[in-house]
């Protein structure tokens, strides 16, 4: 079965950067996108961009240009996305979720980075 | 990019009642797509291309609409399916955009 395991917990200090991950098993990792979600506290959903192991191409949000940058591994059937200049407007939880035949199916059970001095 | 506006922003239902709620494009899409999501989890897919169920989703649960104008329907409300909902787009891509969430509470 389709699961995406992303990593733990964060706590980063103003101005720092914090690189997530989203491990992928049960399907063929290379072949489908990986998409990004932030969620702020008590508020909605908010795209940041996607990633397609494939090839490595990348589409972002214009919005999250130059604040978040999107890596695979197909080695290890991981994606990363990586959160830098951290503010407290970064302090989310941070999804990742697979793309299949333009559906959001699976999603990872999310990351909560907490930018605080 | 295409905004998506959902209403009402909260609403409240007893069991057994009929509930819909509505996502309002700002320009015409041609499909919707619909998530449910719970206090401390990750968003679940609940309907695509505008009116097909996902997998394991309820048949009480629908969807409908087009153009600028989409719905999503509980035939009969449940305990269960209180909840935030929220639509999303990508027919104006990038960026995939989402509603702001209907949040449905049991009365």
């Amino acid at each position: 079965q389709v699961q995406l395991q992303q990593s733990g917990p964060e706590l980063v200090k103003p101005g720092a950067s914090v690189k997530i991950s989203c491990k992928a098993s049960g399907y063929a990792f290379s072949t489908s996108w990986m998409n990004w979600v932030k969620q702020r506290p008590g508020q909605g959903l908010e795209w940041i961009g996607r990633i397609y192991p494939g090839d490595g191409d990348i589409h972002y949000n214009g919005k999250f240009k130059g604040k978040a940058t999107l890596t695979a591994d197909n080695s290890s059937s991981t994606a990363y996305m990586q959160v830098s200049s951290l503010t407290s407007v970064d302090s989310a939880v941070y999804f990742c979720a697979r793309n299949y035949d333009n559906i959001m199916d699976y999603w990872g059970q999310g990351t909560s980075v907490t930018v605080s001095s | 990019q295409i905004v998506l506006t959902q209403s009402p922003a909260i609403m409240s239902a007893s069991p057994g009642e009929k509930v819909t709620m509505t996502c309002s494009a700002s320009s015409s899409v041609s499909y919707i797509y619909w998530y449910q999501q719970k206090p401390g989890s990750s968003p679940r897919l609940l309907i695509y291309d505008t009116s097909n169920l996902a997998s394991g989703v309820p048949v009480r649960f629908s969807g409908s609409g087009s153009g600028t104008s989409y719905s999503l329907t509980i035939s009969r409300m449940e305990a269960e399916d209180a909840a935030t909902y929220y639509c999303q787009q990508w027919s104006s891509y990038p960026p995939i955009t989402f509603g702001g969430g209907t949040k449905l509470e049991i009365k």
